[in-house]
């Protein structure tokens, strides 16, 4: 248990569903990233929230929306998916600013059929 | 285009041996670099970071940078097979926001 939960561990849905990602960080920190995870190939920044302010990816498509209530809760509200956004989706957290360094959660796999 | 580079290997060492595990990064800007462990299923996990030229050793885990050659390695010293994953390596420009930029990472397999 890294201090970073996410769920659903897995995720199967159809291109038409409408589901979502969640992921909460016990750990006290001040930013939160979502990153996408699929087989040969880096890791894949989509968003990133710190102290309630977005960043993203911008080649990251529409049908992903991040929602961040506060900074310990991280949303990714996914619609109408392709099969090739079947991957694992990471959620990390990074503790106050000169560290740099990320925590990570266990992952969704999402696979869209 | 900020790259990280790193072979994917996997790389096949005998349980006991040094494992060396290389990367090289584009952005000669880049000021911290980080060495994370993924165990197959598993998320990555923070082994090592360093950010100034030369050598820093952590029990068998020795990373090196050289800035000028945008090179990074890490050295496993009695490589053991629970060190089997692959090794992800990470830049970042150090901004407040800590966009790390990662290779695709090098497969380890260390045989009994």
């Amino acid at each position: 248990e890294t201090g970073v939960t996410q769920t659903p561990r897995h995720l199967v849905m159809g291109m038409t569903n409408k589901k979502s990602l969640k992921c909460e960080q016990h750990l006290g920190h001040n930013a939160m990233y979502w990153y996408k995870q699929s087989a040969k190939k880096p890791l894949e920044l989509m968003f990133v929230y710190s102290l309630e302010e977005r960043v993203e990816n911008n080649s990251v498509p529409s049908r992903f929306s991040p929602e961040c209530p506060n900074s310990s809760h991280l949303f990714l509200h996914l619609h109408t998916l392709q099969p090739e956004d079947s991957a694992l989706y990471l959620c990390a957290s990074r503790e106050g600013s000169g560290a740099n360094v990320l925590t990570f959660g266990a992952g969704s796999r999402l696979t869209v059929l | 285009q900020k790259e990280v580079e790193q072979n994917s290997g996997p790389l096949s060492v005998p349980e006991g041996a040094i494992a060396s595990l290389n990367c090289t990064y584009s952005d000669r800007g880049s000021q911290s670099f980080f060495w994370y462990r993924q165990y197959s299923g598993k998320s990555p996990e923070l082994i090592m970071s360093i950010y100034s030229n030369g050598d820093k050793e952590d029990g068998r885990f020795t990373a090196q940078l050289n800035k000028a050659s945008q090179y990074v390695s890490l050295l496993i010293r009695d490589s053991q097979p629970s060190d089997s994953a692959t090794y992800l390596c990470a830049v970042t420009m150090n901004s407040g926001y800590s966009t790390l930029t990662f290779g695709k990472g090098t497969m380890l397999l260390v045989s009994p």
